[in-house]
């Protein structure tokens, strides 16, 4: 099956700074999608992104399918932005199951 | 945006019971319910997707007579948990998708903490 990796595994920054996530995966896919899980466990949709490119706010985001990666960039960082993020992926010509990555896990210090 | 809500959020049980945690899709149709198992600072593990009206598909290793699952309608799925054991103590995750061709978003619920002692 689709293999799926994220850099970093751990992130640590200051409020303010810009921080840029990757998710690598090994087929091409049909759909793309970020989550970003807050402390108390809720998984929080941040993107679907198959291909192209996204902004909502201070994130954005940019799958470039024929070269199989997708990049989660996040803004003037907030405390609010701890958490793990995912990656998760569909497989072109799957079961359209989507295969999560590890996650990167991001720490906001104030 | 779409919602998925998931009952209970805990729940305490002694070890030989079971439990049912309902997922329910509030503002849409799920055609498709997936149930995950996350375990502290892991990611998280596909048990199962079900279809609406059919039998769930099970993944690898897990025990479908121990993890029952029942897709009844576009906006129910549950799982119940039997004869629960203290190994069964989990994070468990319902996510949902819509039947919109060609689009395979899927929404989480807010999970279940389940302990069993």
């Amino acid at each position: 099956g689709i293999q799926v990796e994220q850099s970093p595994p751990d992130l640590i920054l200051q409020e303010g700074a810009n921080s840029t996530l990757r998710c690598n995966f090994s087929d091409s896919v049909n759909n793309l999608q970020w989550f970003h899980q807050n402390p108390w466990g809720q998984l929080i949709n941040l993107f679907y992104i198959p291909s192209g490119t996204k902004q909502n706010g201070r994130l954005s985001a940019t799958t470039v399918a024929t070269e199989r990666y997708s990049l989660l960039y996040i803004s003037s960082s907030q405390t609010t932005d701890s958490g793990v993020y995912f990656c998760a992926v569909g497989e072109t010509g799957g079961s359209y199951i989507p295969t999560f990555g590890r996650g990167t896990s991001l720490i906001v210090h104030p | 945006g779409a919602v998925v809500s998931q009952h209970p959020s805990r729940v305490i049980c002694k070890s030989g019971t079971s439990v049912k945690i309902e997922c329910r899709s509030l503002d849409f149709q799920a055609t498709t319910m997936f149930w995950y198992r996350q375990f502290p600072k892991q990611s998280l593990m596909l048990m199962a997707t079900s279809n609406e009206g059919s039998k769930a598909t099970y993944e690898q290793g897990v025990e479908k007579d121990k993890f029952l699952i029942n897709h009844a309608s576009l906006t129910l799925s549950t799982l119940t948990v039997t004869s629960a054991h203290p190994e069964d103590s989990s994070f468990y995750i319902c996510s949902a998708r819509g039947g919109v061709a060609g689009v395979y978003e899927q929404y989480f619920g807010p999970g279940t903490r389940l302990t069993v002692t």
